[in-house]
């Protein structure tokens, strides 16, 4: 069965230090994308960053990057020089080719950034 | 450039009301999506349509409609609300330029049903 785990429901990080947020998925599609989306308190669901399964390289957006483990099935989103604004809600998301782009969900994980 | 619009952002429904969230598009997506987010929840799929005439079932349809009889609108019906339809609604679309046909989001309607 397809499914997106995120194992932390919080986490904390010192400002200016780099934060991972785990993600294990399991699909048996050799096609899929894997997404990141952050919810700051405002509620409004933010595009980070995609990571598709045939991709070499790992996916990089300014201080996200995307630790791609294919054999392990994760996805780990990994933000380097937290700032504050970074608090917020992120969710891990897969998609698999030929579903019509329907996105399967984790449940998230809380990251709150200490001054 | 609007981007994904939902009206209202918030509601309070009685029990047995009945109500539409609206939610448009301007960015000439052909799909879009309705999903419900409960309290420390992720989101889950309600409904989703691929194009205008064309809509279909996500994980938890039961309780909502939903009509696409144009690209830009995808209204989502609410009959005889009951409480456990009290959630965070979003409706989301997605386009075909890129690799990712990232979702993007509205803002959400929170709605309460006592």
């Amino acid at each position: 069965a397809q499914k997106i785990t995120q194992t932390q429901p919080g986490m904390f990080v010192q400002e200016k230090e780099a934060v991972t947020l785990d993600c294990t998925y399991d699909t048996s599609d050799p096609s899929y994308g894997l997404f990141w989306y952050k919810q700051p308190s405002s509620g409004e669901m933010i595009f980070l960053i995609y990571q598709g399964s045939y991709d070499q390289q790992n996916a990089t957006e300014g201080r996200y990057s995307l630790n791609f483990q294919k054999a392990r099935k994760s996805a780990n989103l990994v933000i380097s020089a937290s700032q504050l604004g970074d608090s917020a809600m992120y969710f891990c998301a897969m998609r698999n080719a030929g579903n019509n782009r329907k996105l399967i969900w984790g449940l998230g994980t809380s990251l709150a950034v200490n001054p | 450039n609007a981007g994904v619009t939902q009206t209202p952002k918030f509601r309070i429904l009685k029990i047995g009301q009945s109500m539409t969230l609206q939610c448009t598009q301007d960015m000439n997506h052909n799909y879009m999506y309705w999903y419900r987010q409960d309290p420390g929840m992720g989101l889950k799929l309600i409904y989703y349509s691929v194009g205008a005439g064309i809509t279909d079932k996500g994980e938890v349809p039961n309780g909502y409609n939903v009509s696409r009889s144009t690209t830009e609108d995808f209204p989502l019906r609410l009959e005889l609300a009951a409480p456990s339809q009290t959630s965070v609604y979003f409706c989301a679309s997605s386009g075909t330029s890129g690799a990712a046909y990232e979702q993007y989001f509205g803002p959400g309607t929170r709605l309460t049903v006592t």
